[in-house]
């Protein structure tokens, strides 16, 4: 069975960092493109970042480049968003989710259970 | 980056409606779109990809038509368990973009 399970999430100050990761299994997960999206409550969907299968492109949306890093460890199925500066704007669920390399028309083919960040003093 | 418009933000219709919802994209994104459905306290479920190709086990009242800036979801026939959110997604040159969604509620 595929999962995404995304852990990391919690309470955080602004100006303060915070590590999500995103656990990966029942797929090869070297072979997909690997995202990050978040939803602030009771709003929609905002795609962040993504980066490709051996880690050497990554892409970011304009409101986190600069403050947020996406990483992964193919050793580990593991996905990883460092998130530096937070504002309270940040707060959201962030989601994981994954696209297969080379699809023709690529979209998200699994998605995780998403992780709750709260960015407040 | 590529803006994605939704229309309508809501809509209130009655089991057995014919319902239909825009994305216009702000640059041609070819057939580079998706549409989901999300129902409260859950993840995105994958509808529609390339903009008219049925995800597989999706009900085929579900339909997704369009190409360029203008793209379209059908739903022929509403049932009970389609009253949800929908989100068009864009991923051209990989660089991806949601629309702000569509609330489709019970009249």
């Amino acid at each position: 069975e595929v999962q995404l399970v995304e852990s990391g999430g919690g309470l955080i100050q602004p100006g303060g960092s915070l590590r999500l990761s995103c656990t990966a299994s029942g797929f090869t997960f070297s072979s997909y493109w690997m995202h990050w999206v978040r939803q602030a409550p009771g709003k929609g969907l905002v795609w962040l970042s993504c980066m490709n299968a051996d880690g050497s492109d990554t892409r970011y949306a304009d409101s986190v480049r600069g403050r947020f890093t996406i990483s992964r460890d193919n050793t580990k199925n593991t996905l990883y968003l460092q998130m530096s500066s937070p504002r309270a704007e940040d707060t959201a669920l962030y989601y994981c989710a994954s696209s297969l390399v080379g699809a023709s028309f690529p979209h998200f083919v699994s998605w995780g259970q998403g992780t709750l960040v709260t960015v407040s003093s | 980056d590529i803006q994605m418009t939704q229309s309508p933000s809501s809509l209130s219709a009655s089991v057995g409606d014919r319902v239909t919802i825009t994305c216009r994209a702000s640059q041609s994104i070819h057939t580079y779109l998706n549409w989901y459905q999300q129902k409260p306290g859950k993840a995105p479920k994958l509808l529609i990809y390339g903009a008219s190709s049925l995800q597989s086990g999706v009900p085929s009242t579900f339909s997704g038509s369009g190409s360029g800036t203008e793209f379209t979801l059908t739903i022929s026939s509403l049932q009970p368990e389609d009253f949800a959110t929908y989100y068009c997604q864009q991923s051209h040159a990989m660089m991806w973009s949601f629309g702000q969604g569509t609330k489709v509620e019970i009249k």
